[in-house]
């Protein structure tokens, strides 16, 4: 079992609709990133939290620690939205090194 | 925001060959920065650590002779694809932290290297 958890895999919606991408994790973090990866590759880091919620712009990123859980949120979907979300943490145990899940896909239809 | 820039952004070599990827910090200091490789559709695999002023830590598996990383200043890390055979085919991307933040475990990735190895 992978220690990061993503779900769903791949995630179809409709322009406008409200998006939630899901990770849980098995491990002690000290901190959690979200990143956007475009089809073209690149990778954009969208938040890093410790503890909490941030938001920016249409997106809105949560955390639970107590869970192990956190969530990307996408209100008013946009094609341009459509990527990759990778969650990743950062390990106690493992320093500076990132553990990644294994992506969410998401396309928006217009 | 903080930039990491990594050239070229795609490469198509001859087998044998070698090939360099750089990886730079545009506006902050980077005491280290961190290689990766992808498959299609898989997730980024660490390949190795890189510390400016000394030698890289390389994650198991991953052949050190065979992937060369250089961090000889603070804000430049190359890694060198030695003789190239076509399994070597893959994106490879660089992340960079900044050590002159308070929080510094931001990442900050560079565009990455699409390598095609004929």
């Amino acid at each position: 079992k992978n220690e990061v958890e993503q779900s769903p895999q791949n995630l179809t919606a409709q322009e406008g609709e409200f998006i939630t991408i899901n990770c849980s994790y098995s491990v002690g973090i000290s901190a959690l990133h979200w990143l956007q990866q475009h089809p073209g590759g690149g990778i954009v880091s969208l938040f890093m939290l410790s503890s909490g919620k941030k938001k920016h712009g249409r997106l809105i990123a949560t955390i639970n620690i107590q869970e192990k859980h956190s969530s990307l949120h996408i209100t008013a979907s946009h094609p341009r939205d459509s990527a990759v979300y990778i969650c990743a943490v950062l390990k106690k145990s493992s320093g500076d090194k990132l553990t990644f899940g294994t992506g969410t896909r998401l396309a928006v239809r217009p | 925001g903080a930039v990491v820039s990594q050239h070229p952004s795609r490469v198509i070599c001859k087998s044998g060959t070698s090939v360099k990827i750089e990886c730079r910090s545009l506006d902050f200091q980077a005491t280290t920065m961190f290689w990766y490789r992808q498959f299609p559709k898989q997730s980024l695999m660490l390949m190795a650590t890189s510390n400016e002023g000394s030698k890289a830590t390389y994650e198991q598996g991953v052949e050190k002779d065979k992937f060369l990383i250089n961090h000889a200043s603070l804000t430049l890390s190359t890694l060198t694809v030695t003789s190239a055979h076509p399994e070597d085919s893959s994106f490879y991307i660089c992340s960079a932290r900044d050590i002159g933040r308070i929080m510094n475990t931001e990442a900050f990735f560079g565009q990455g290297t699409r390598l095609t190895v004929v």
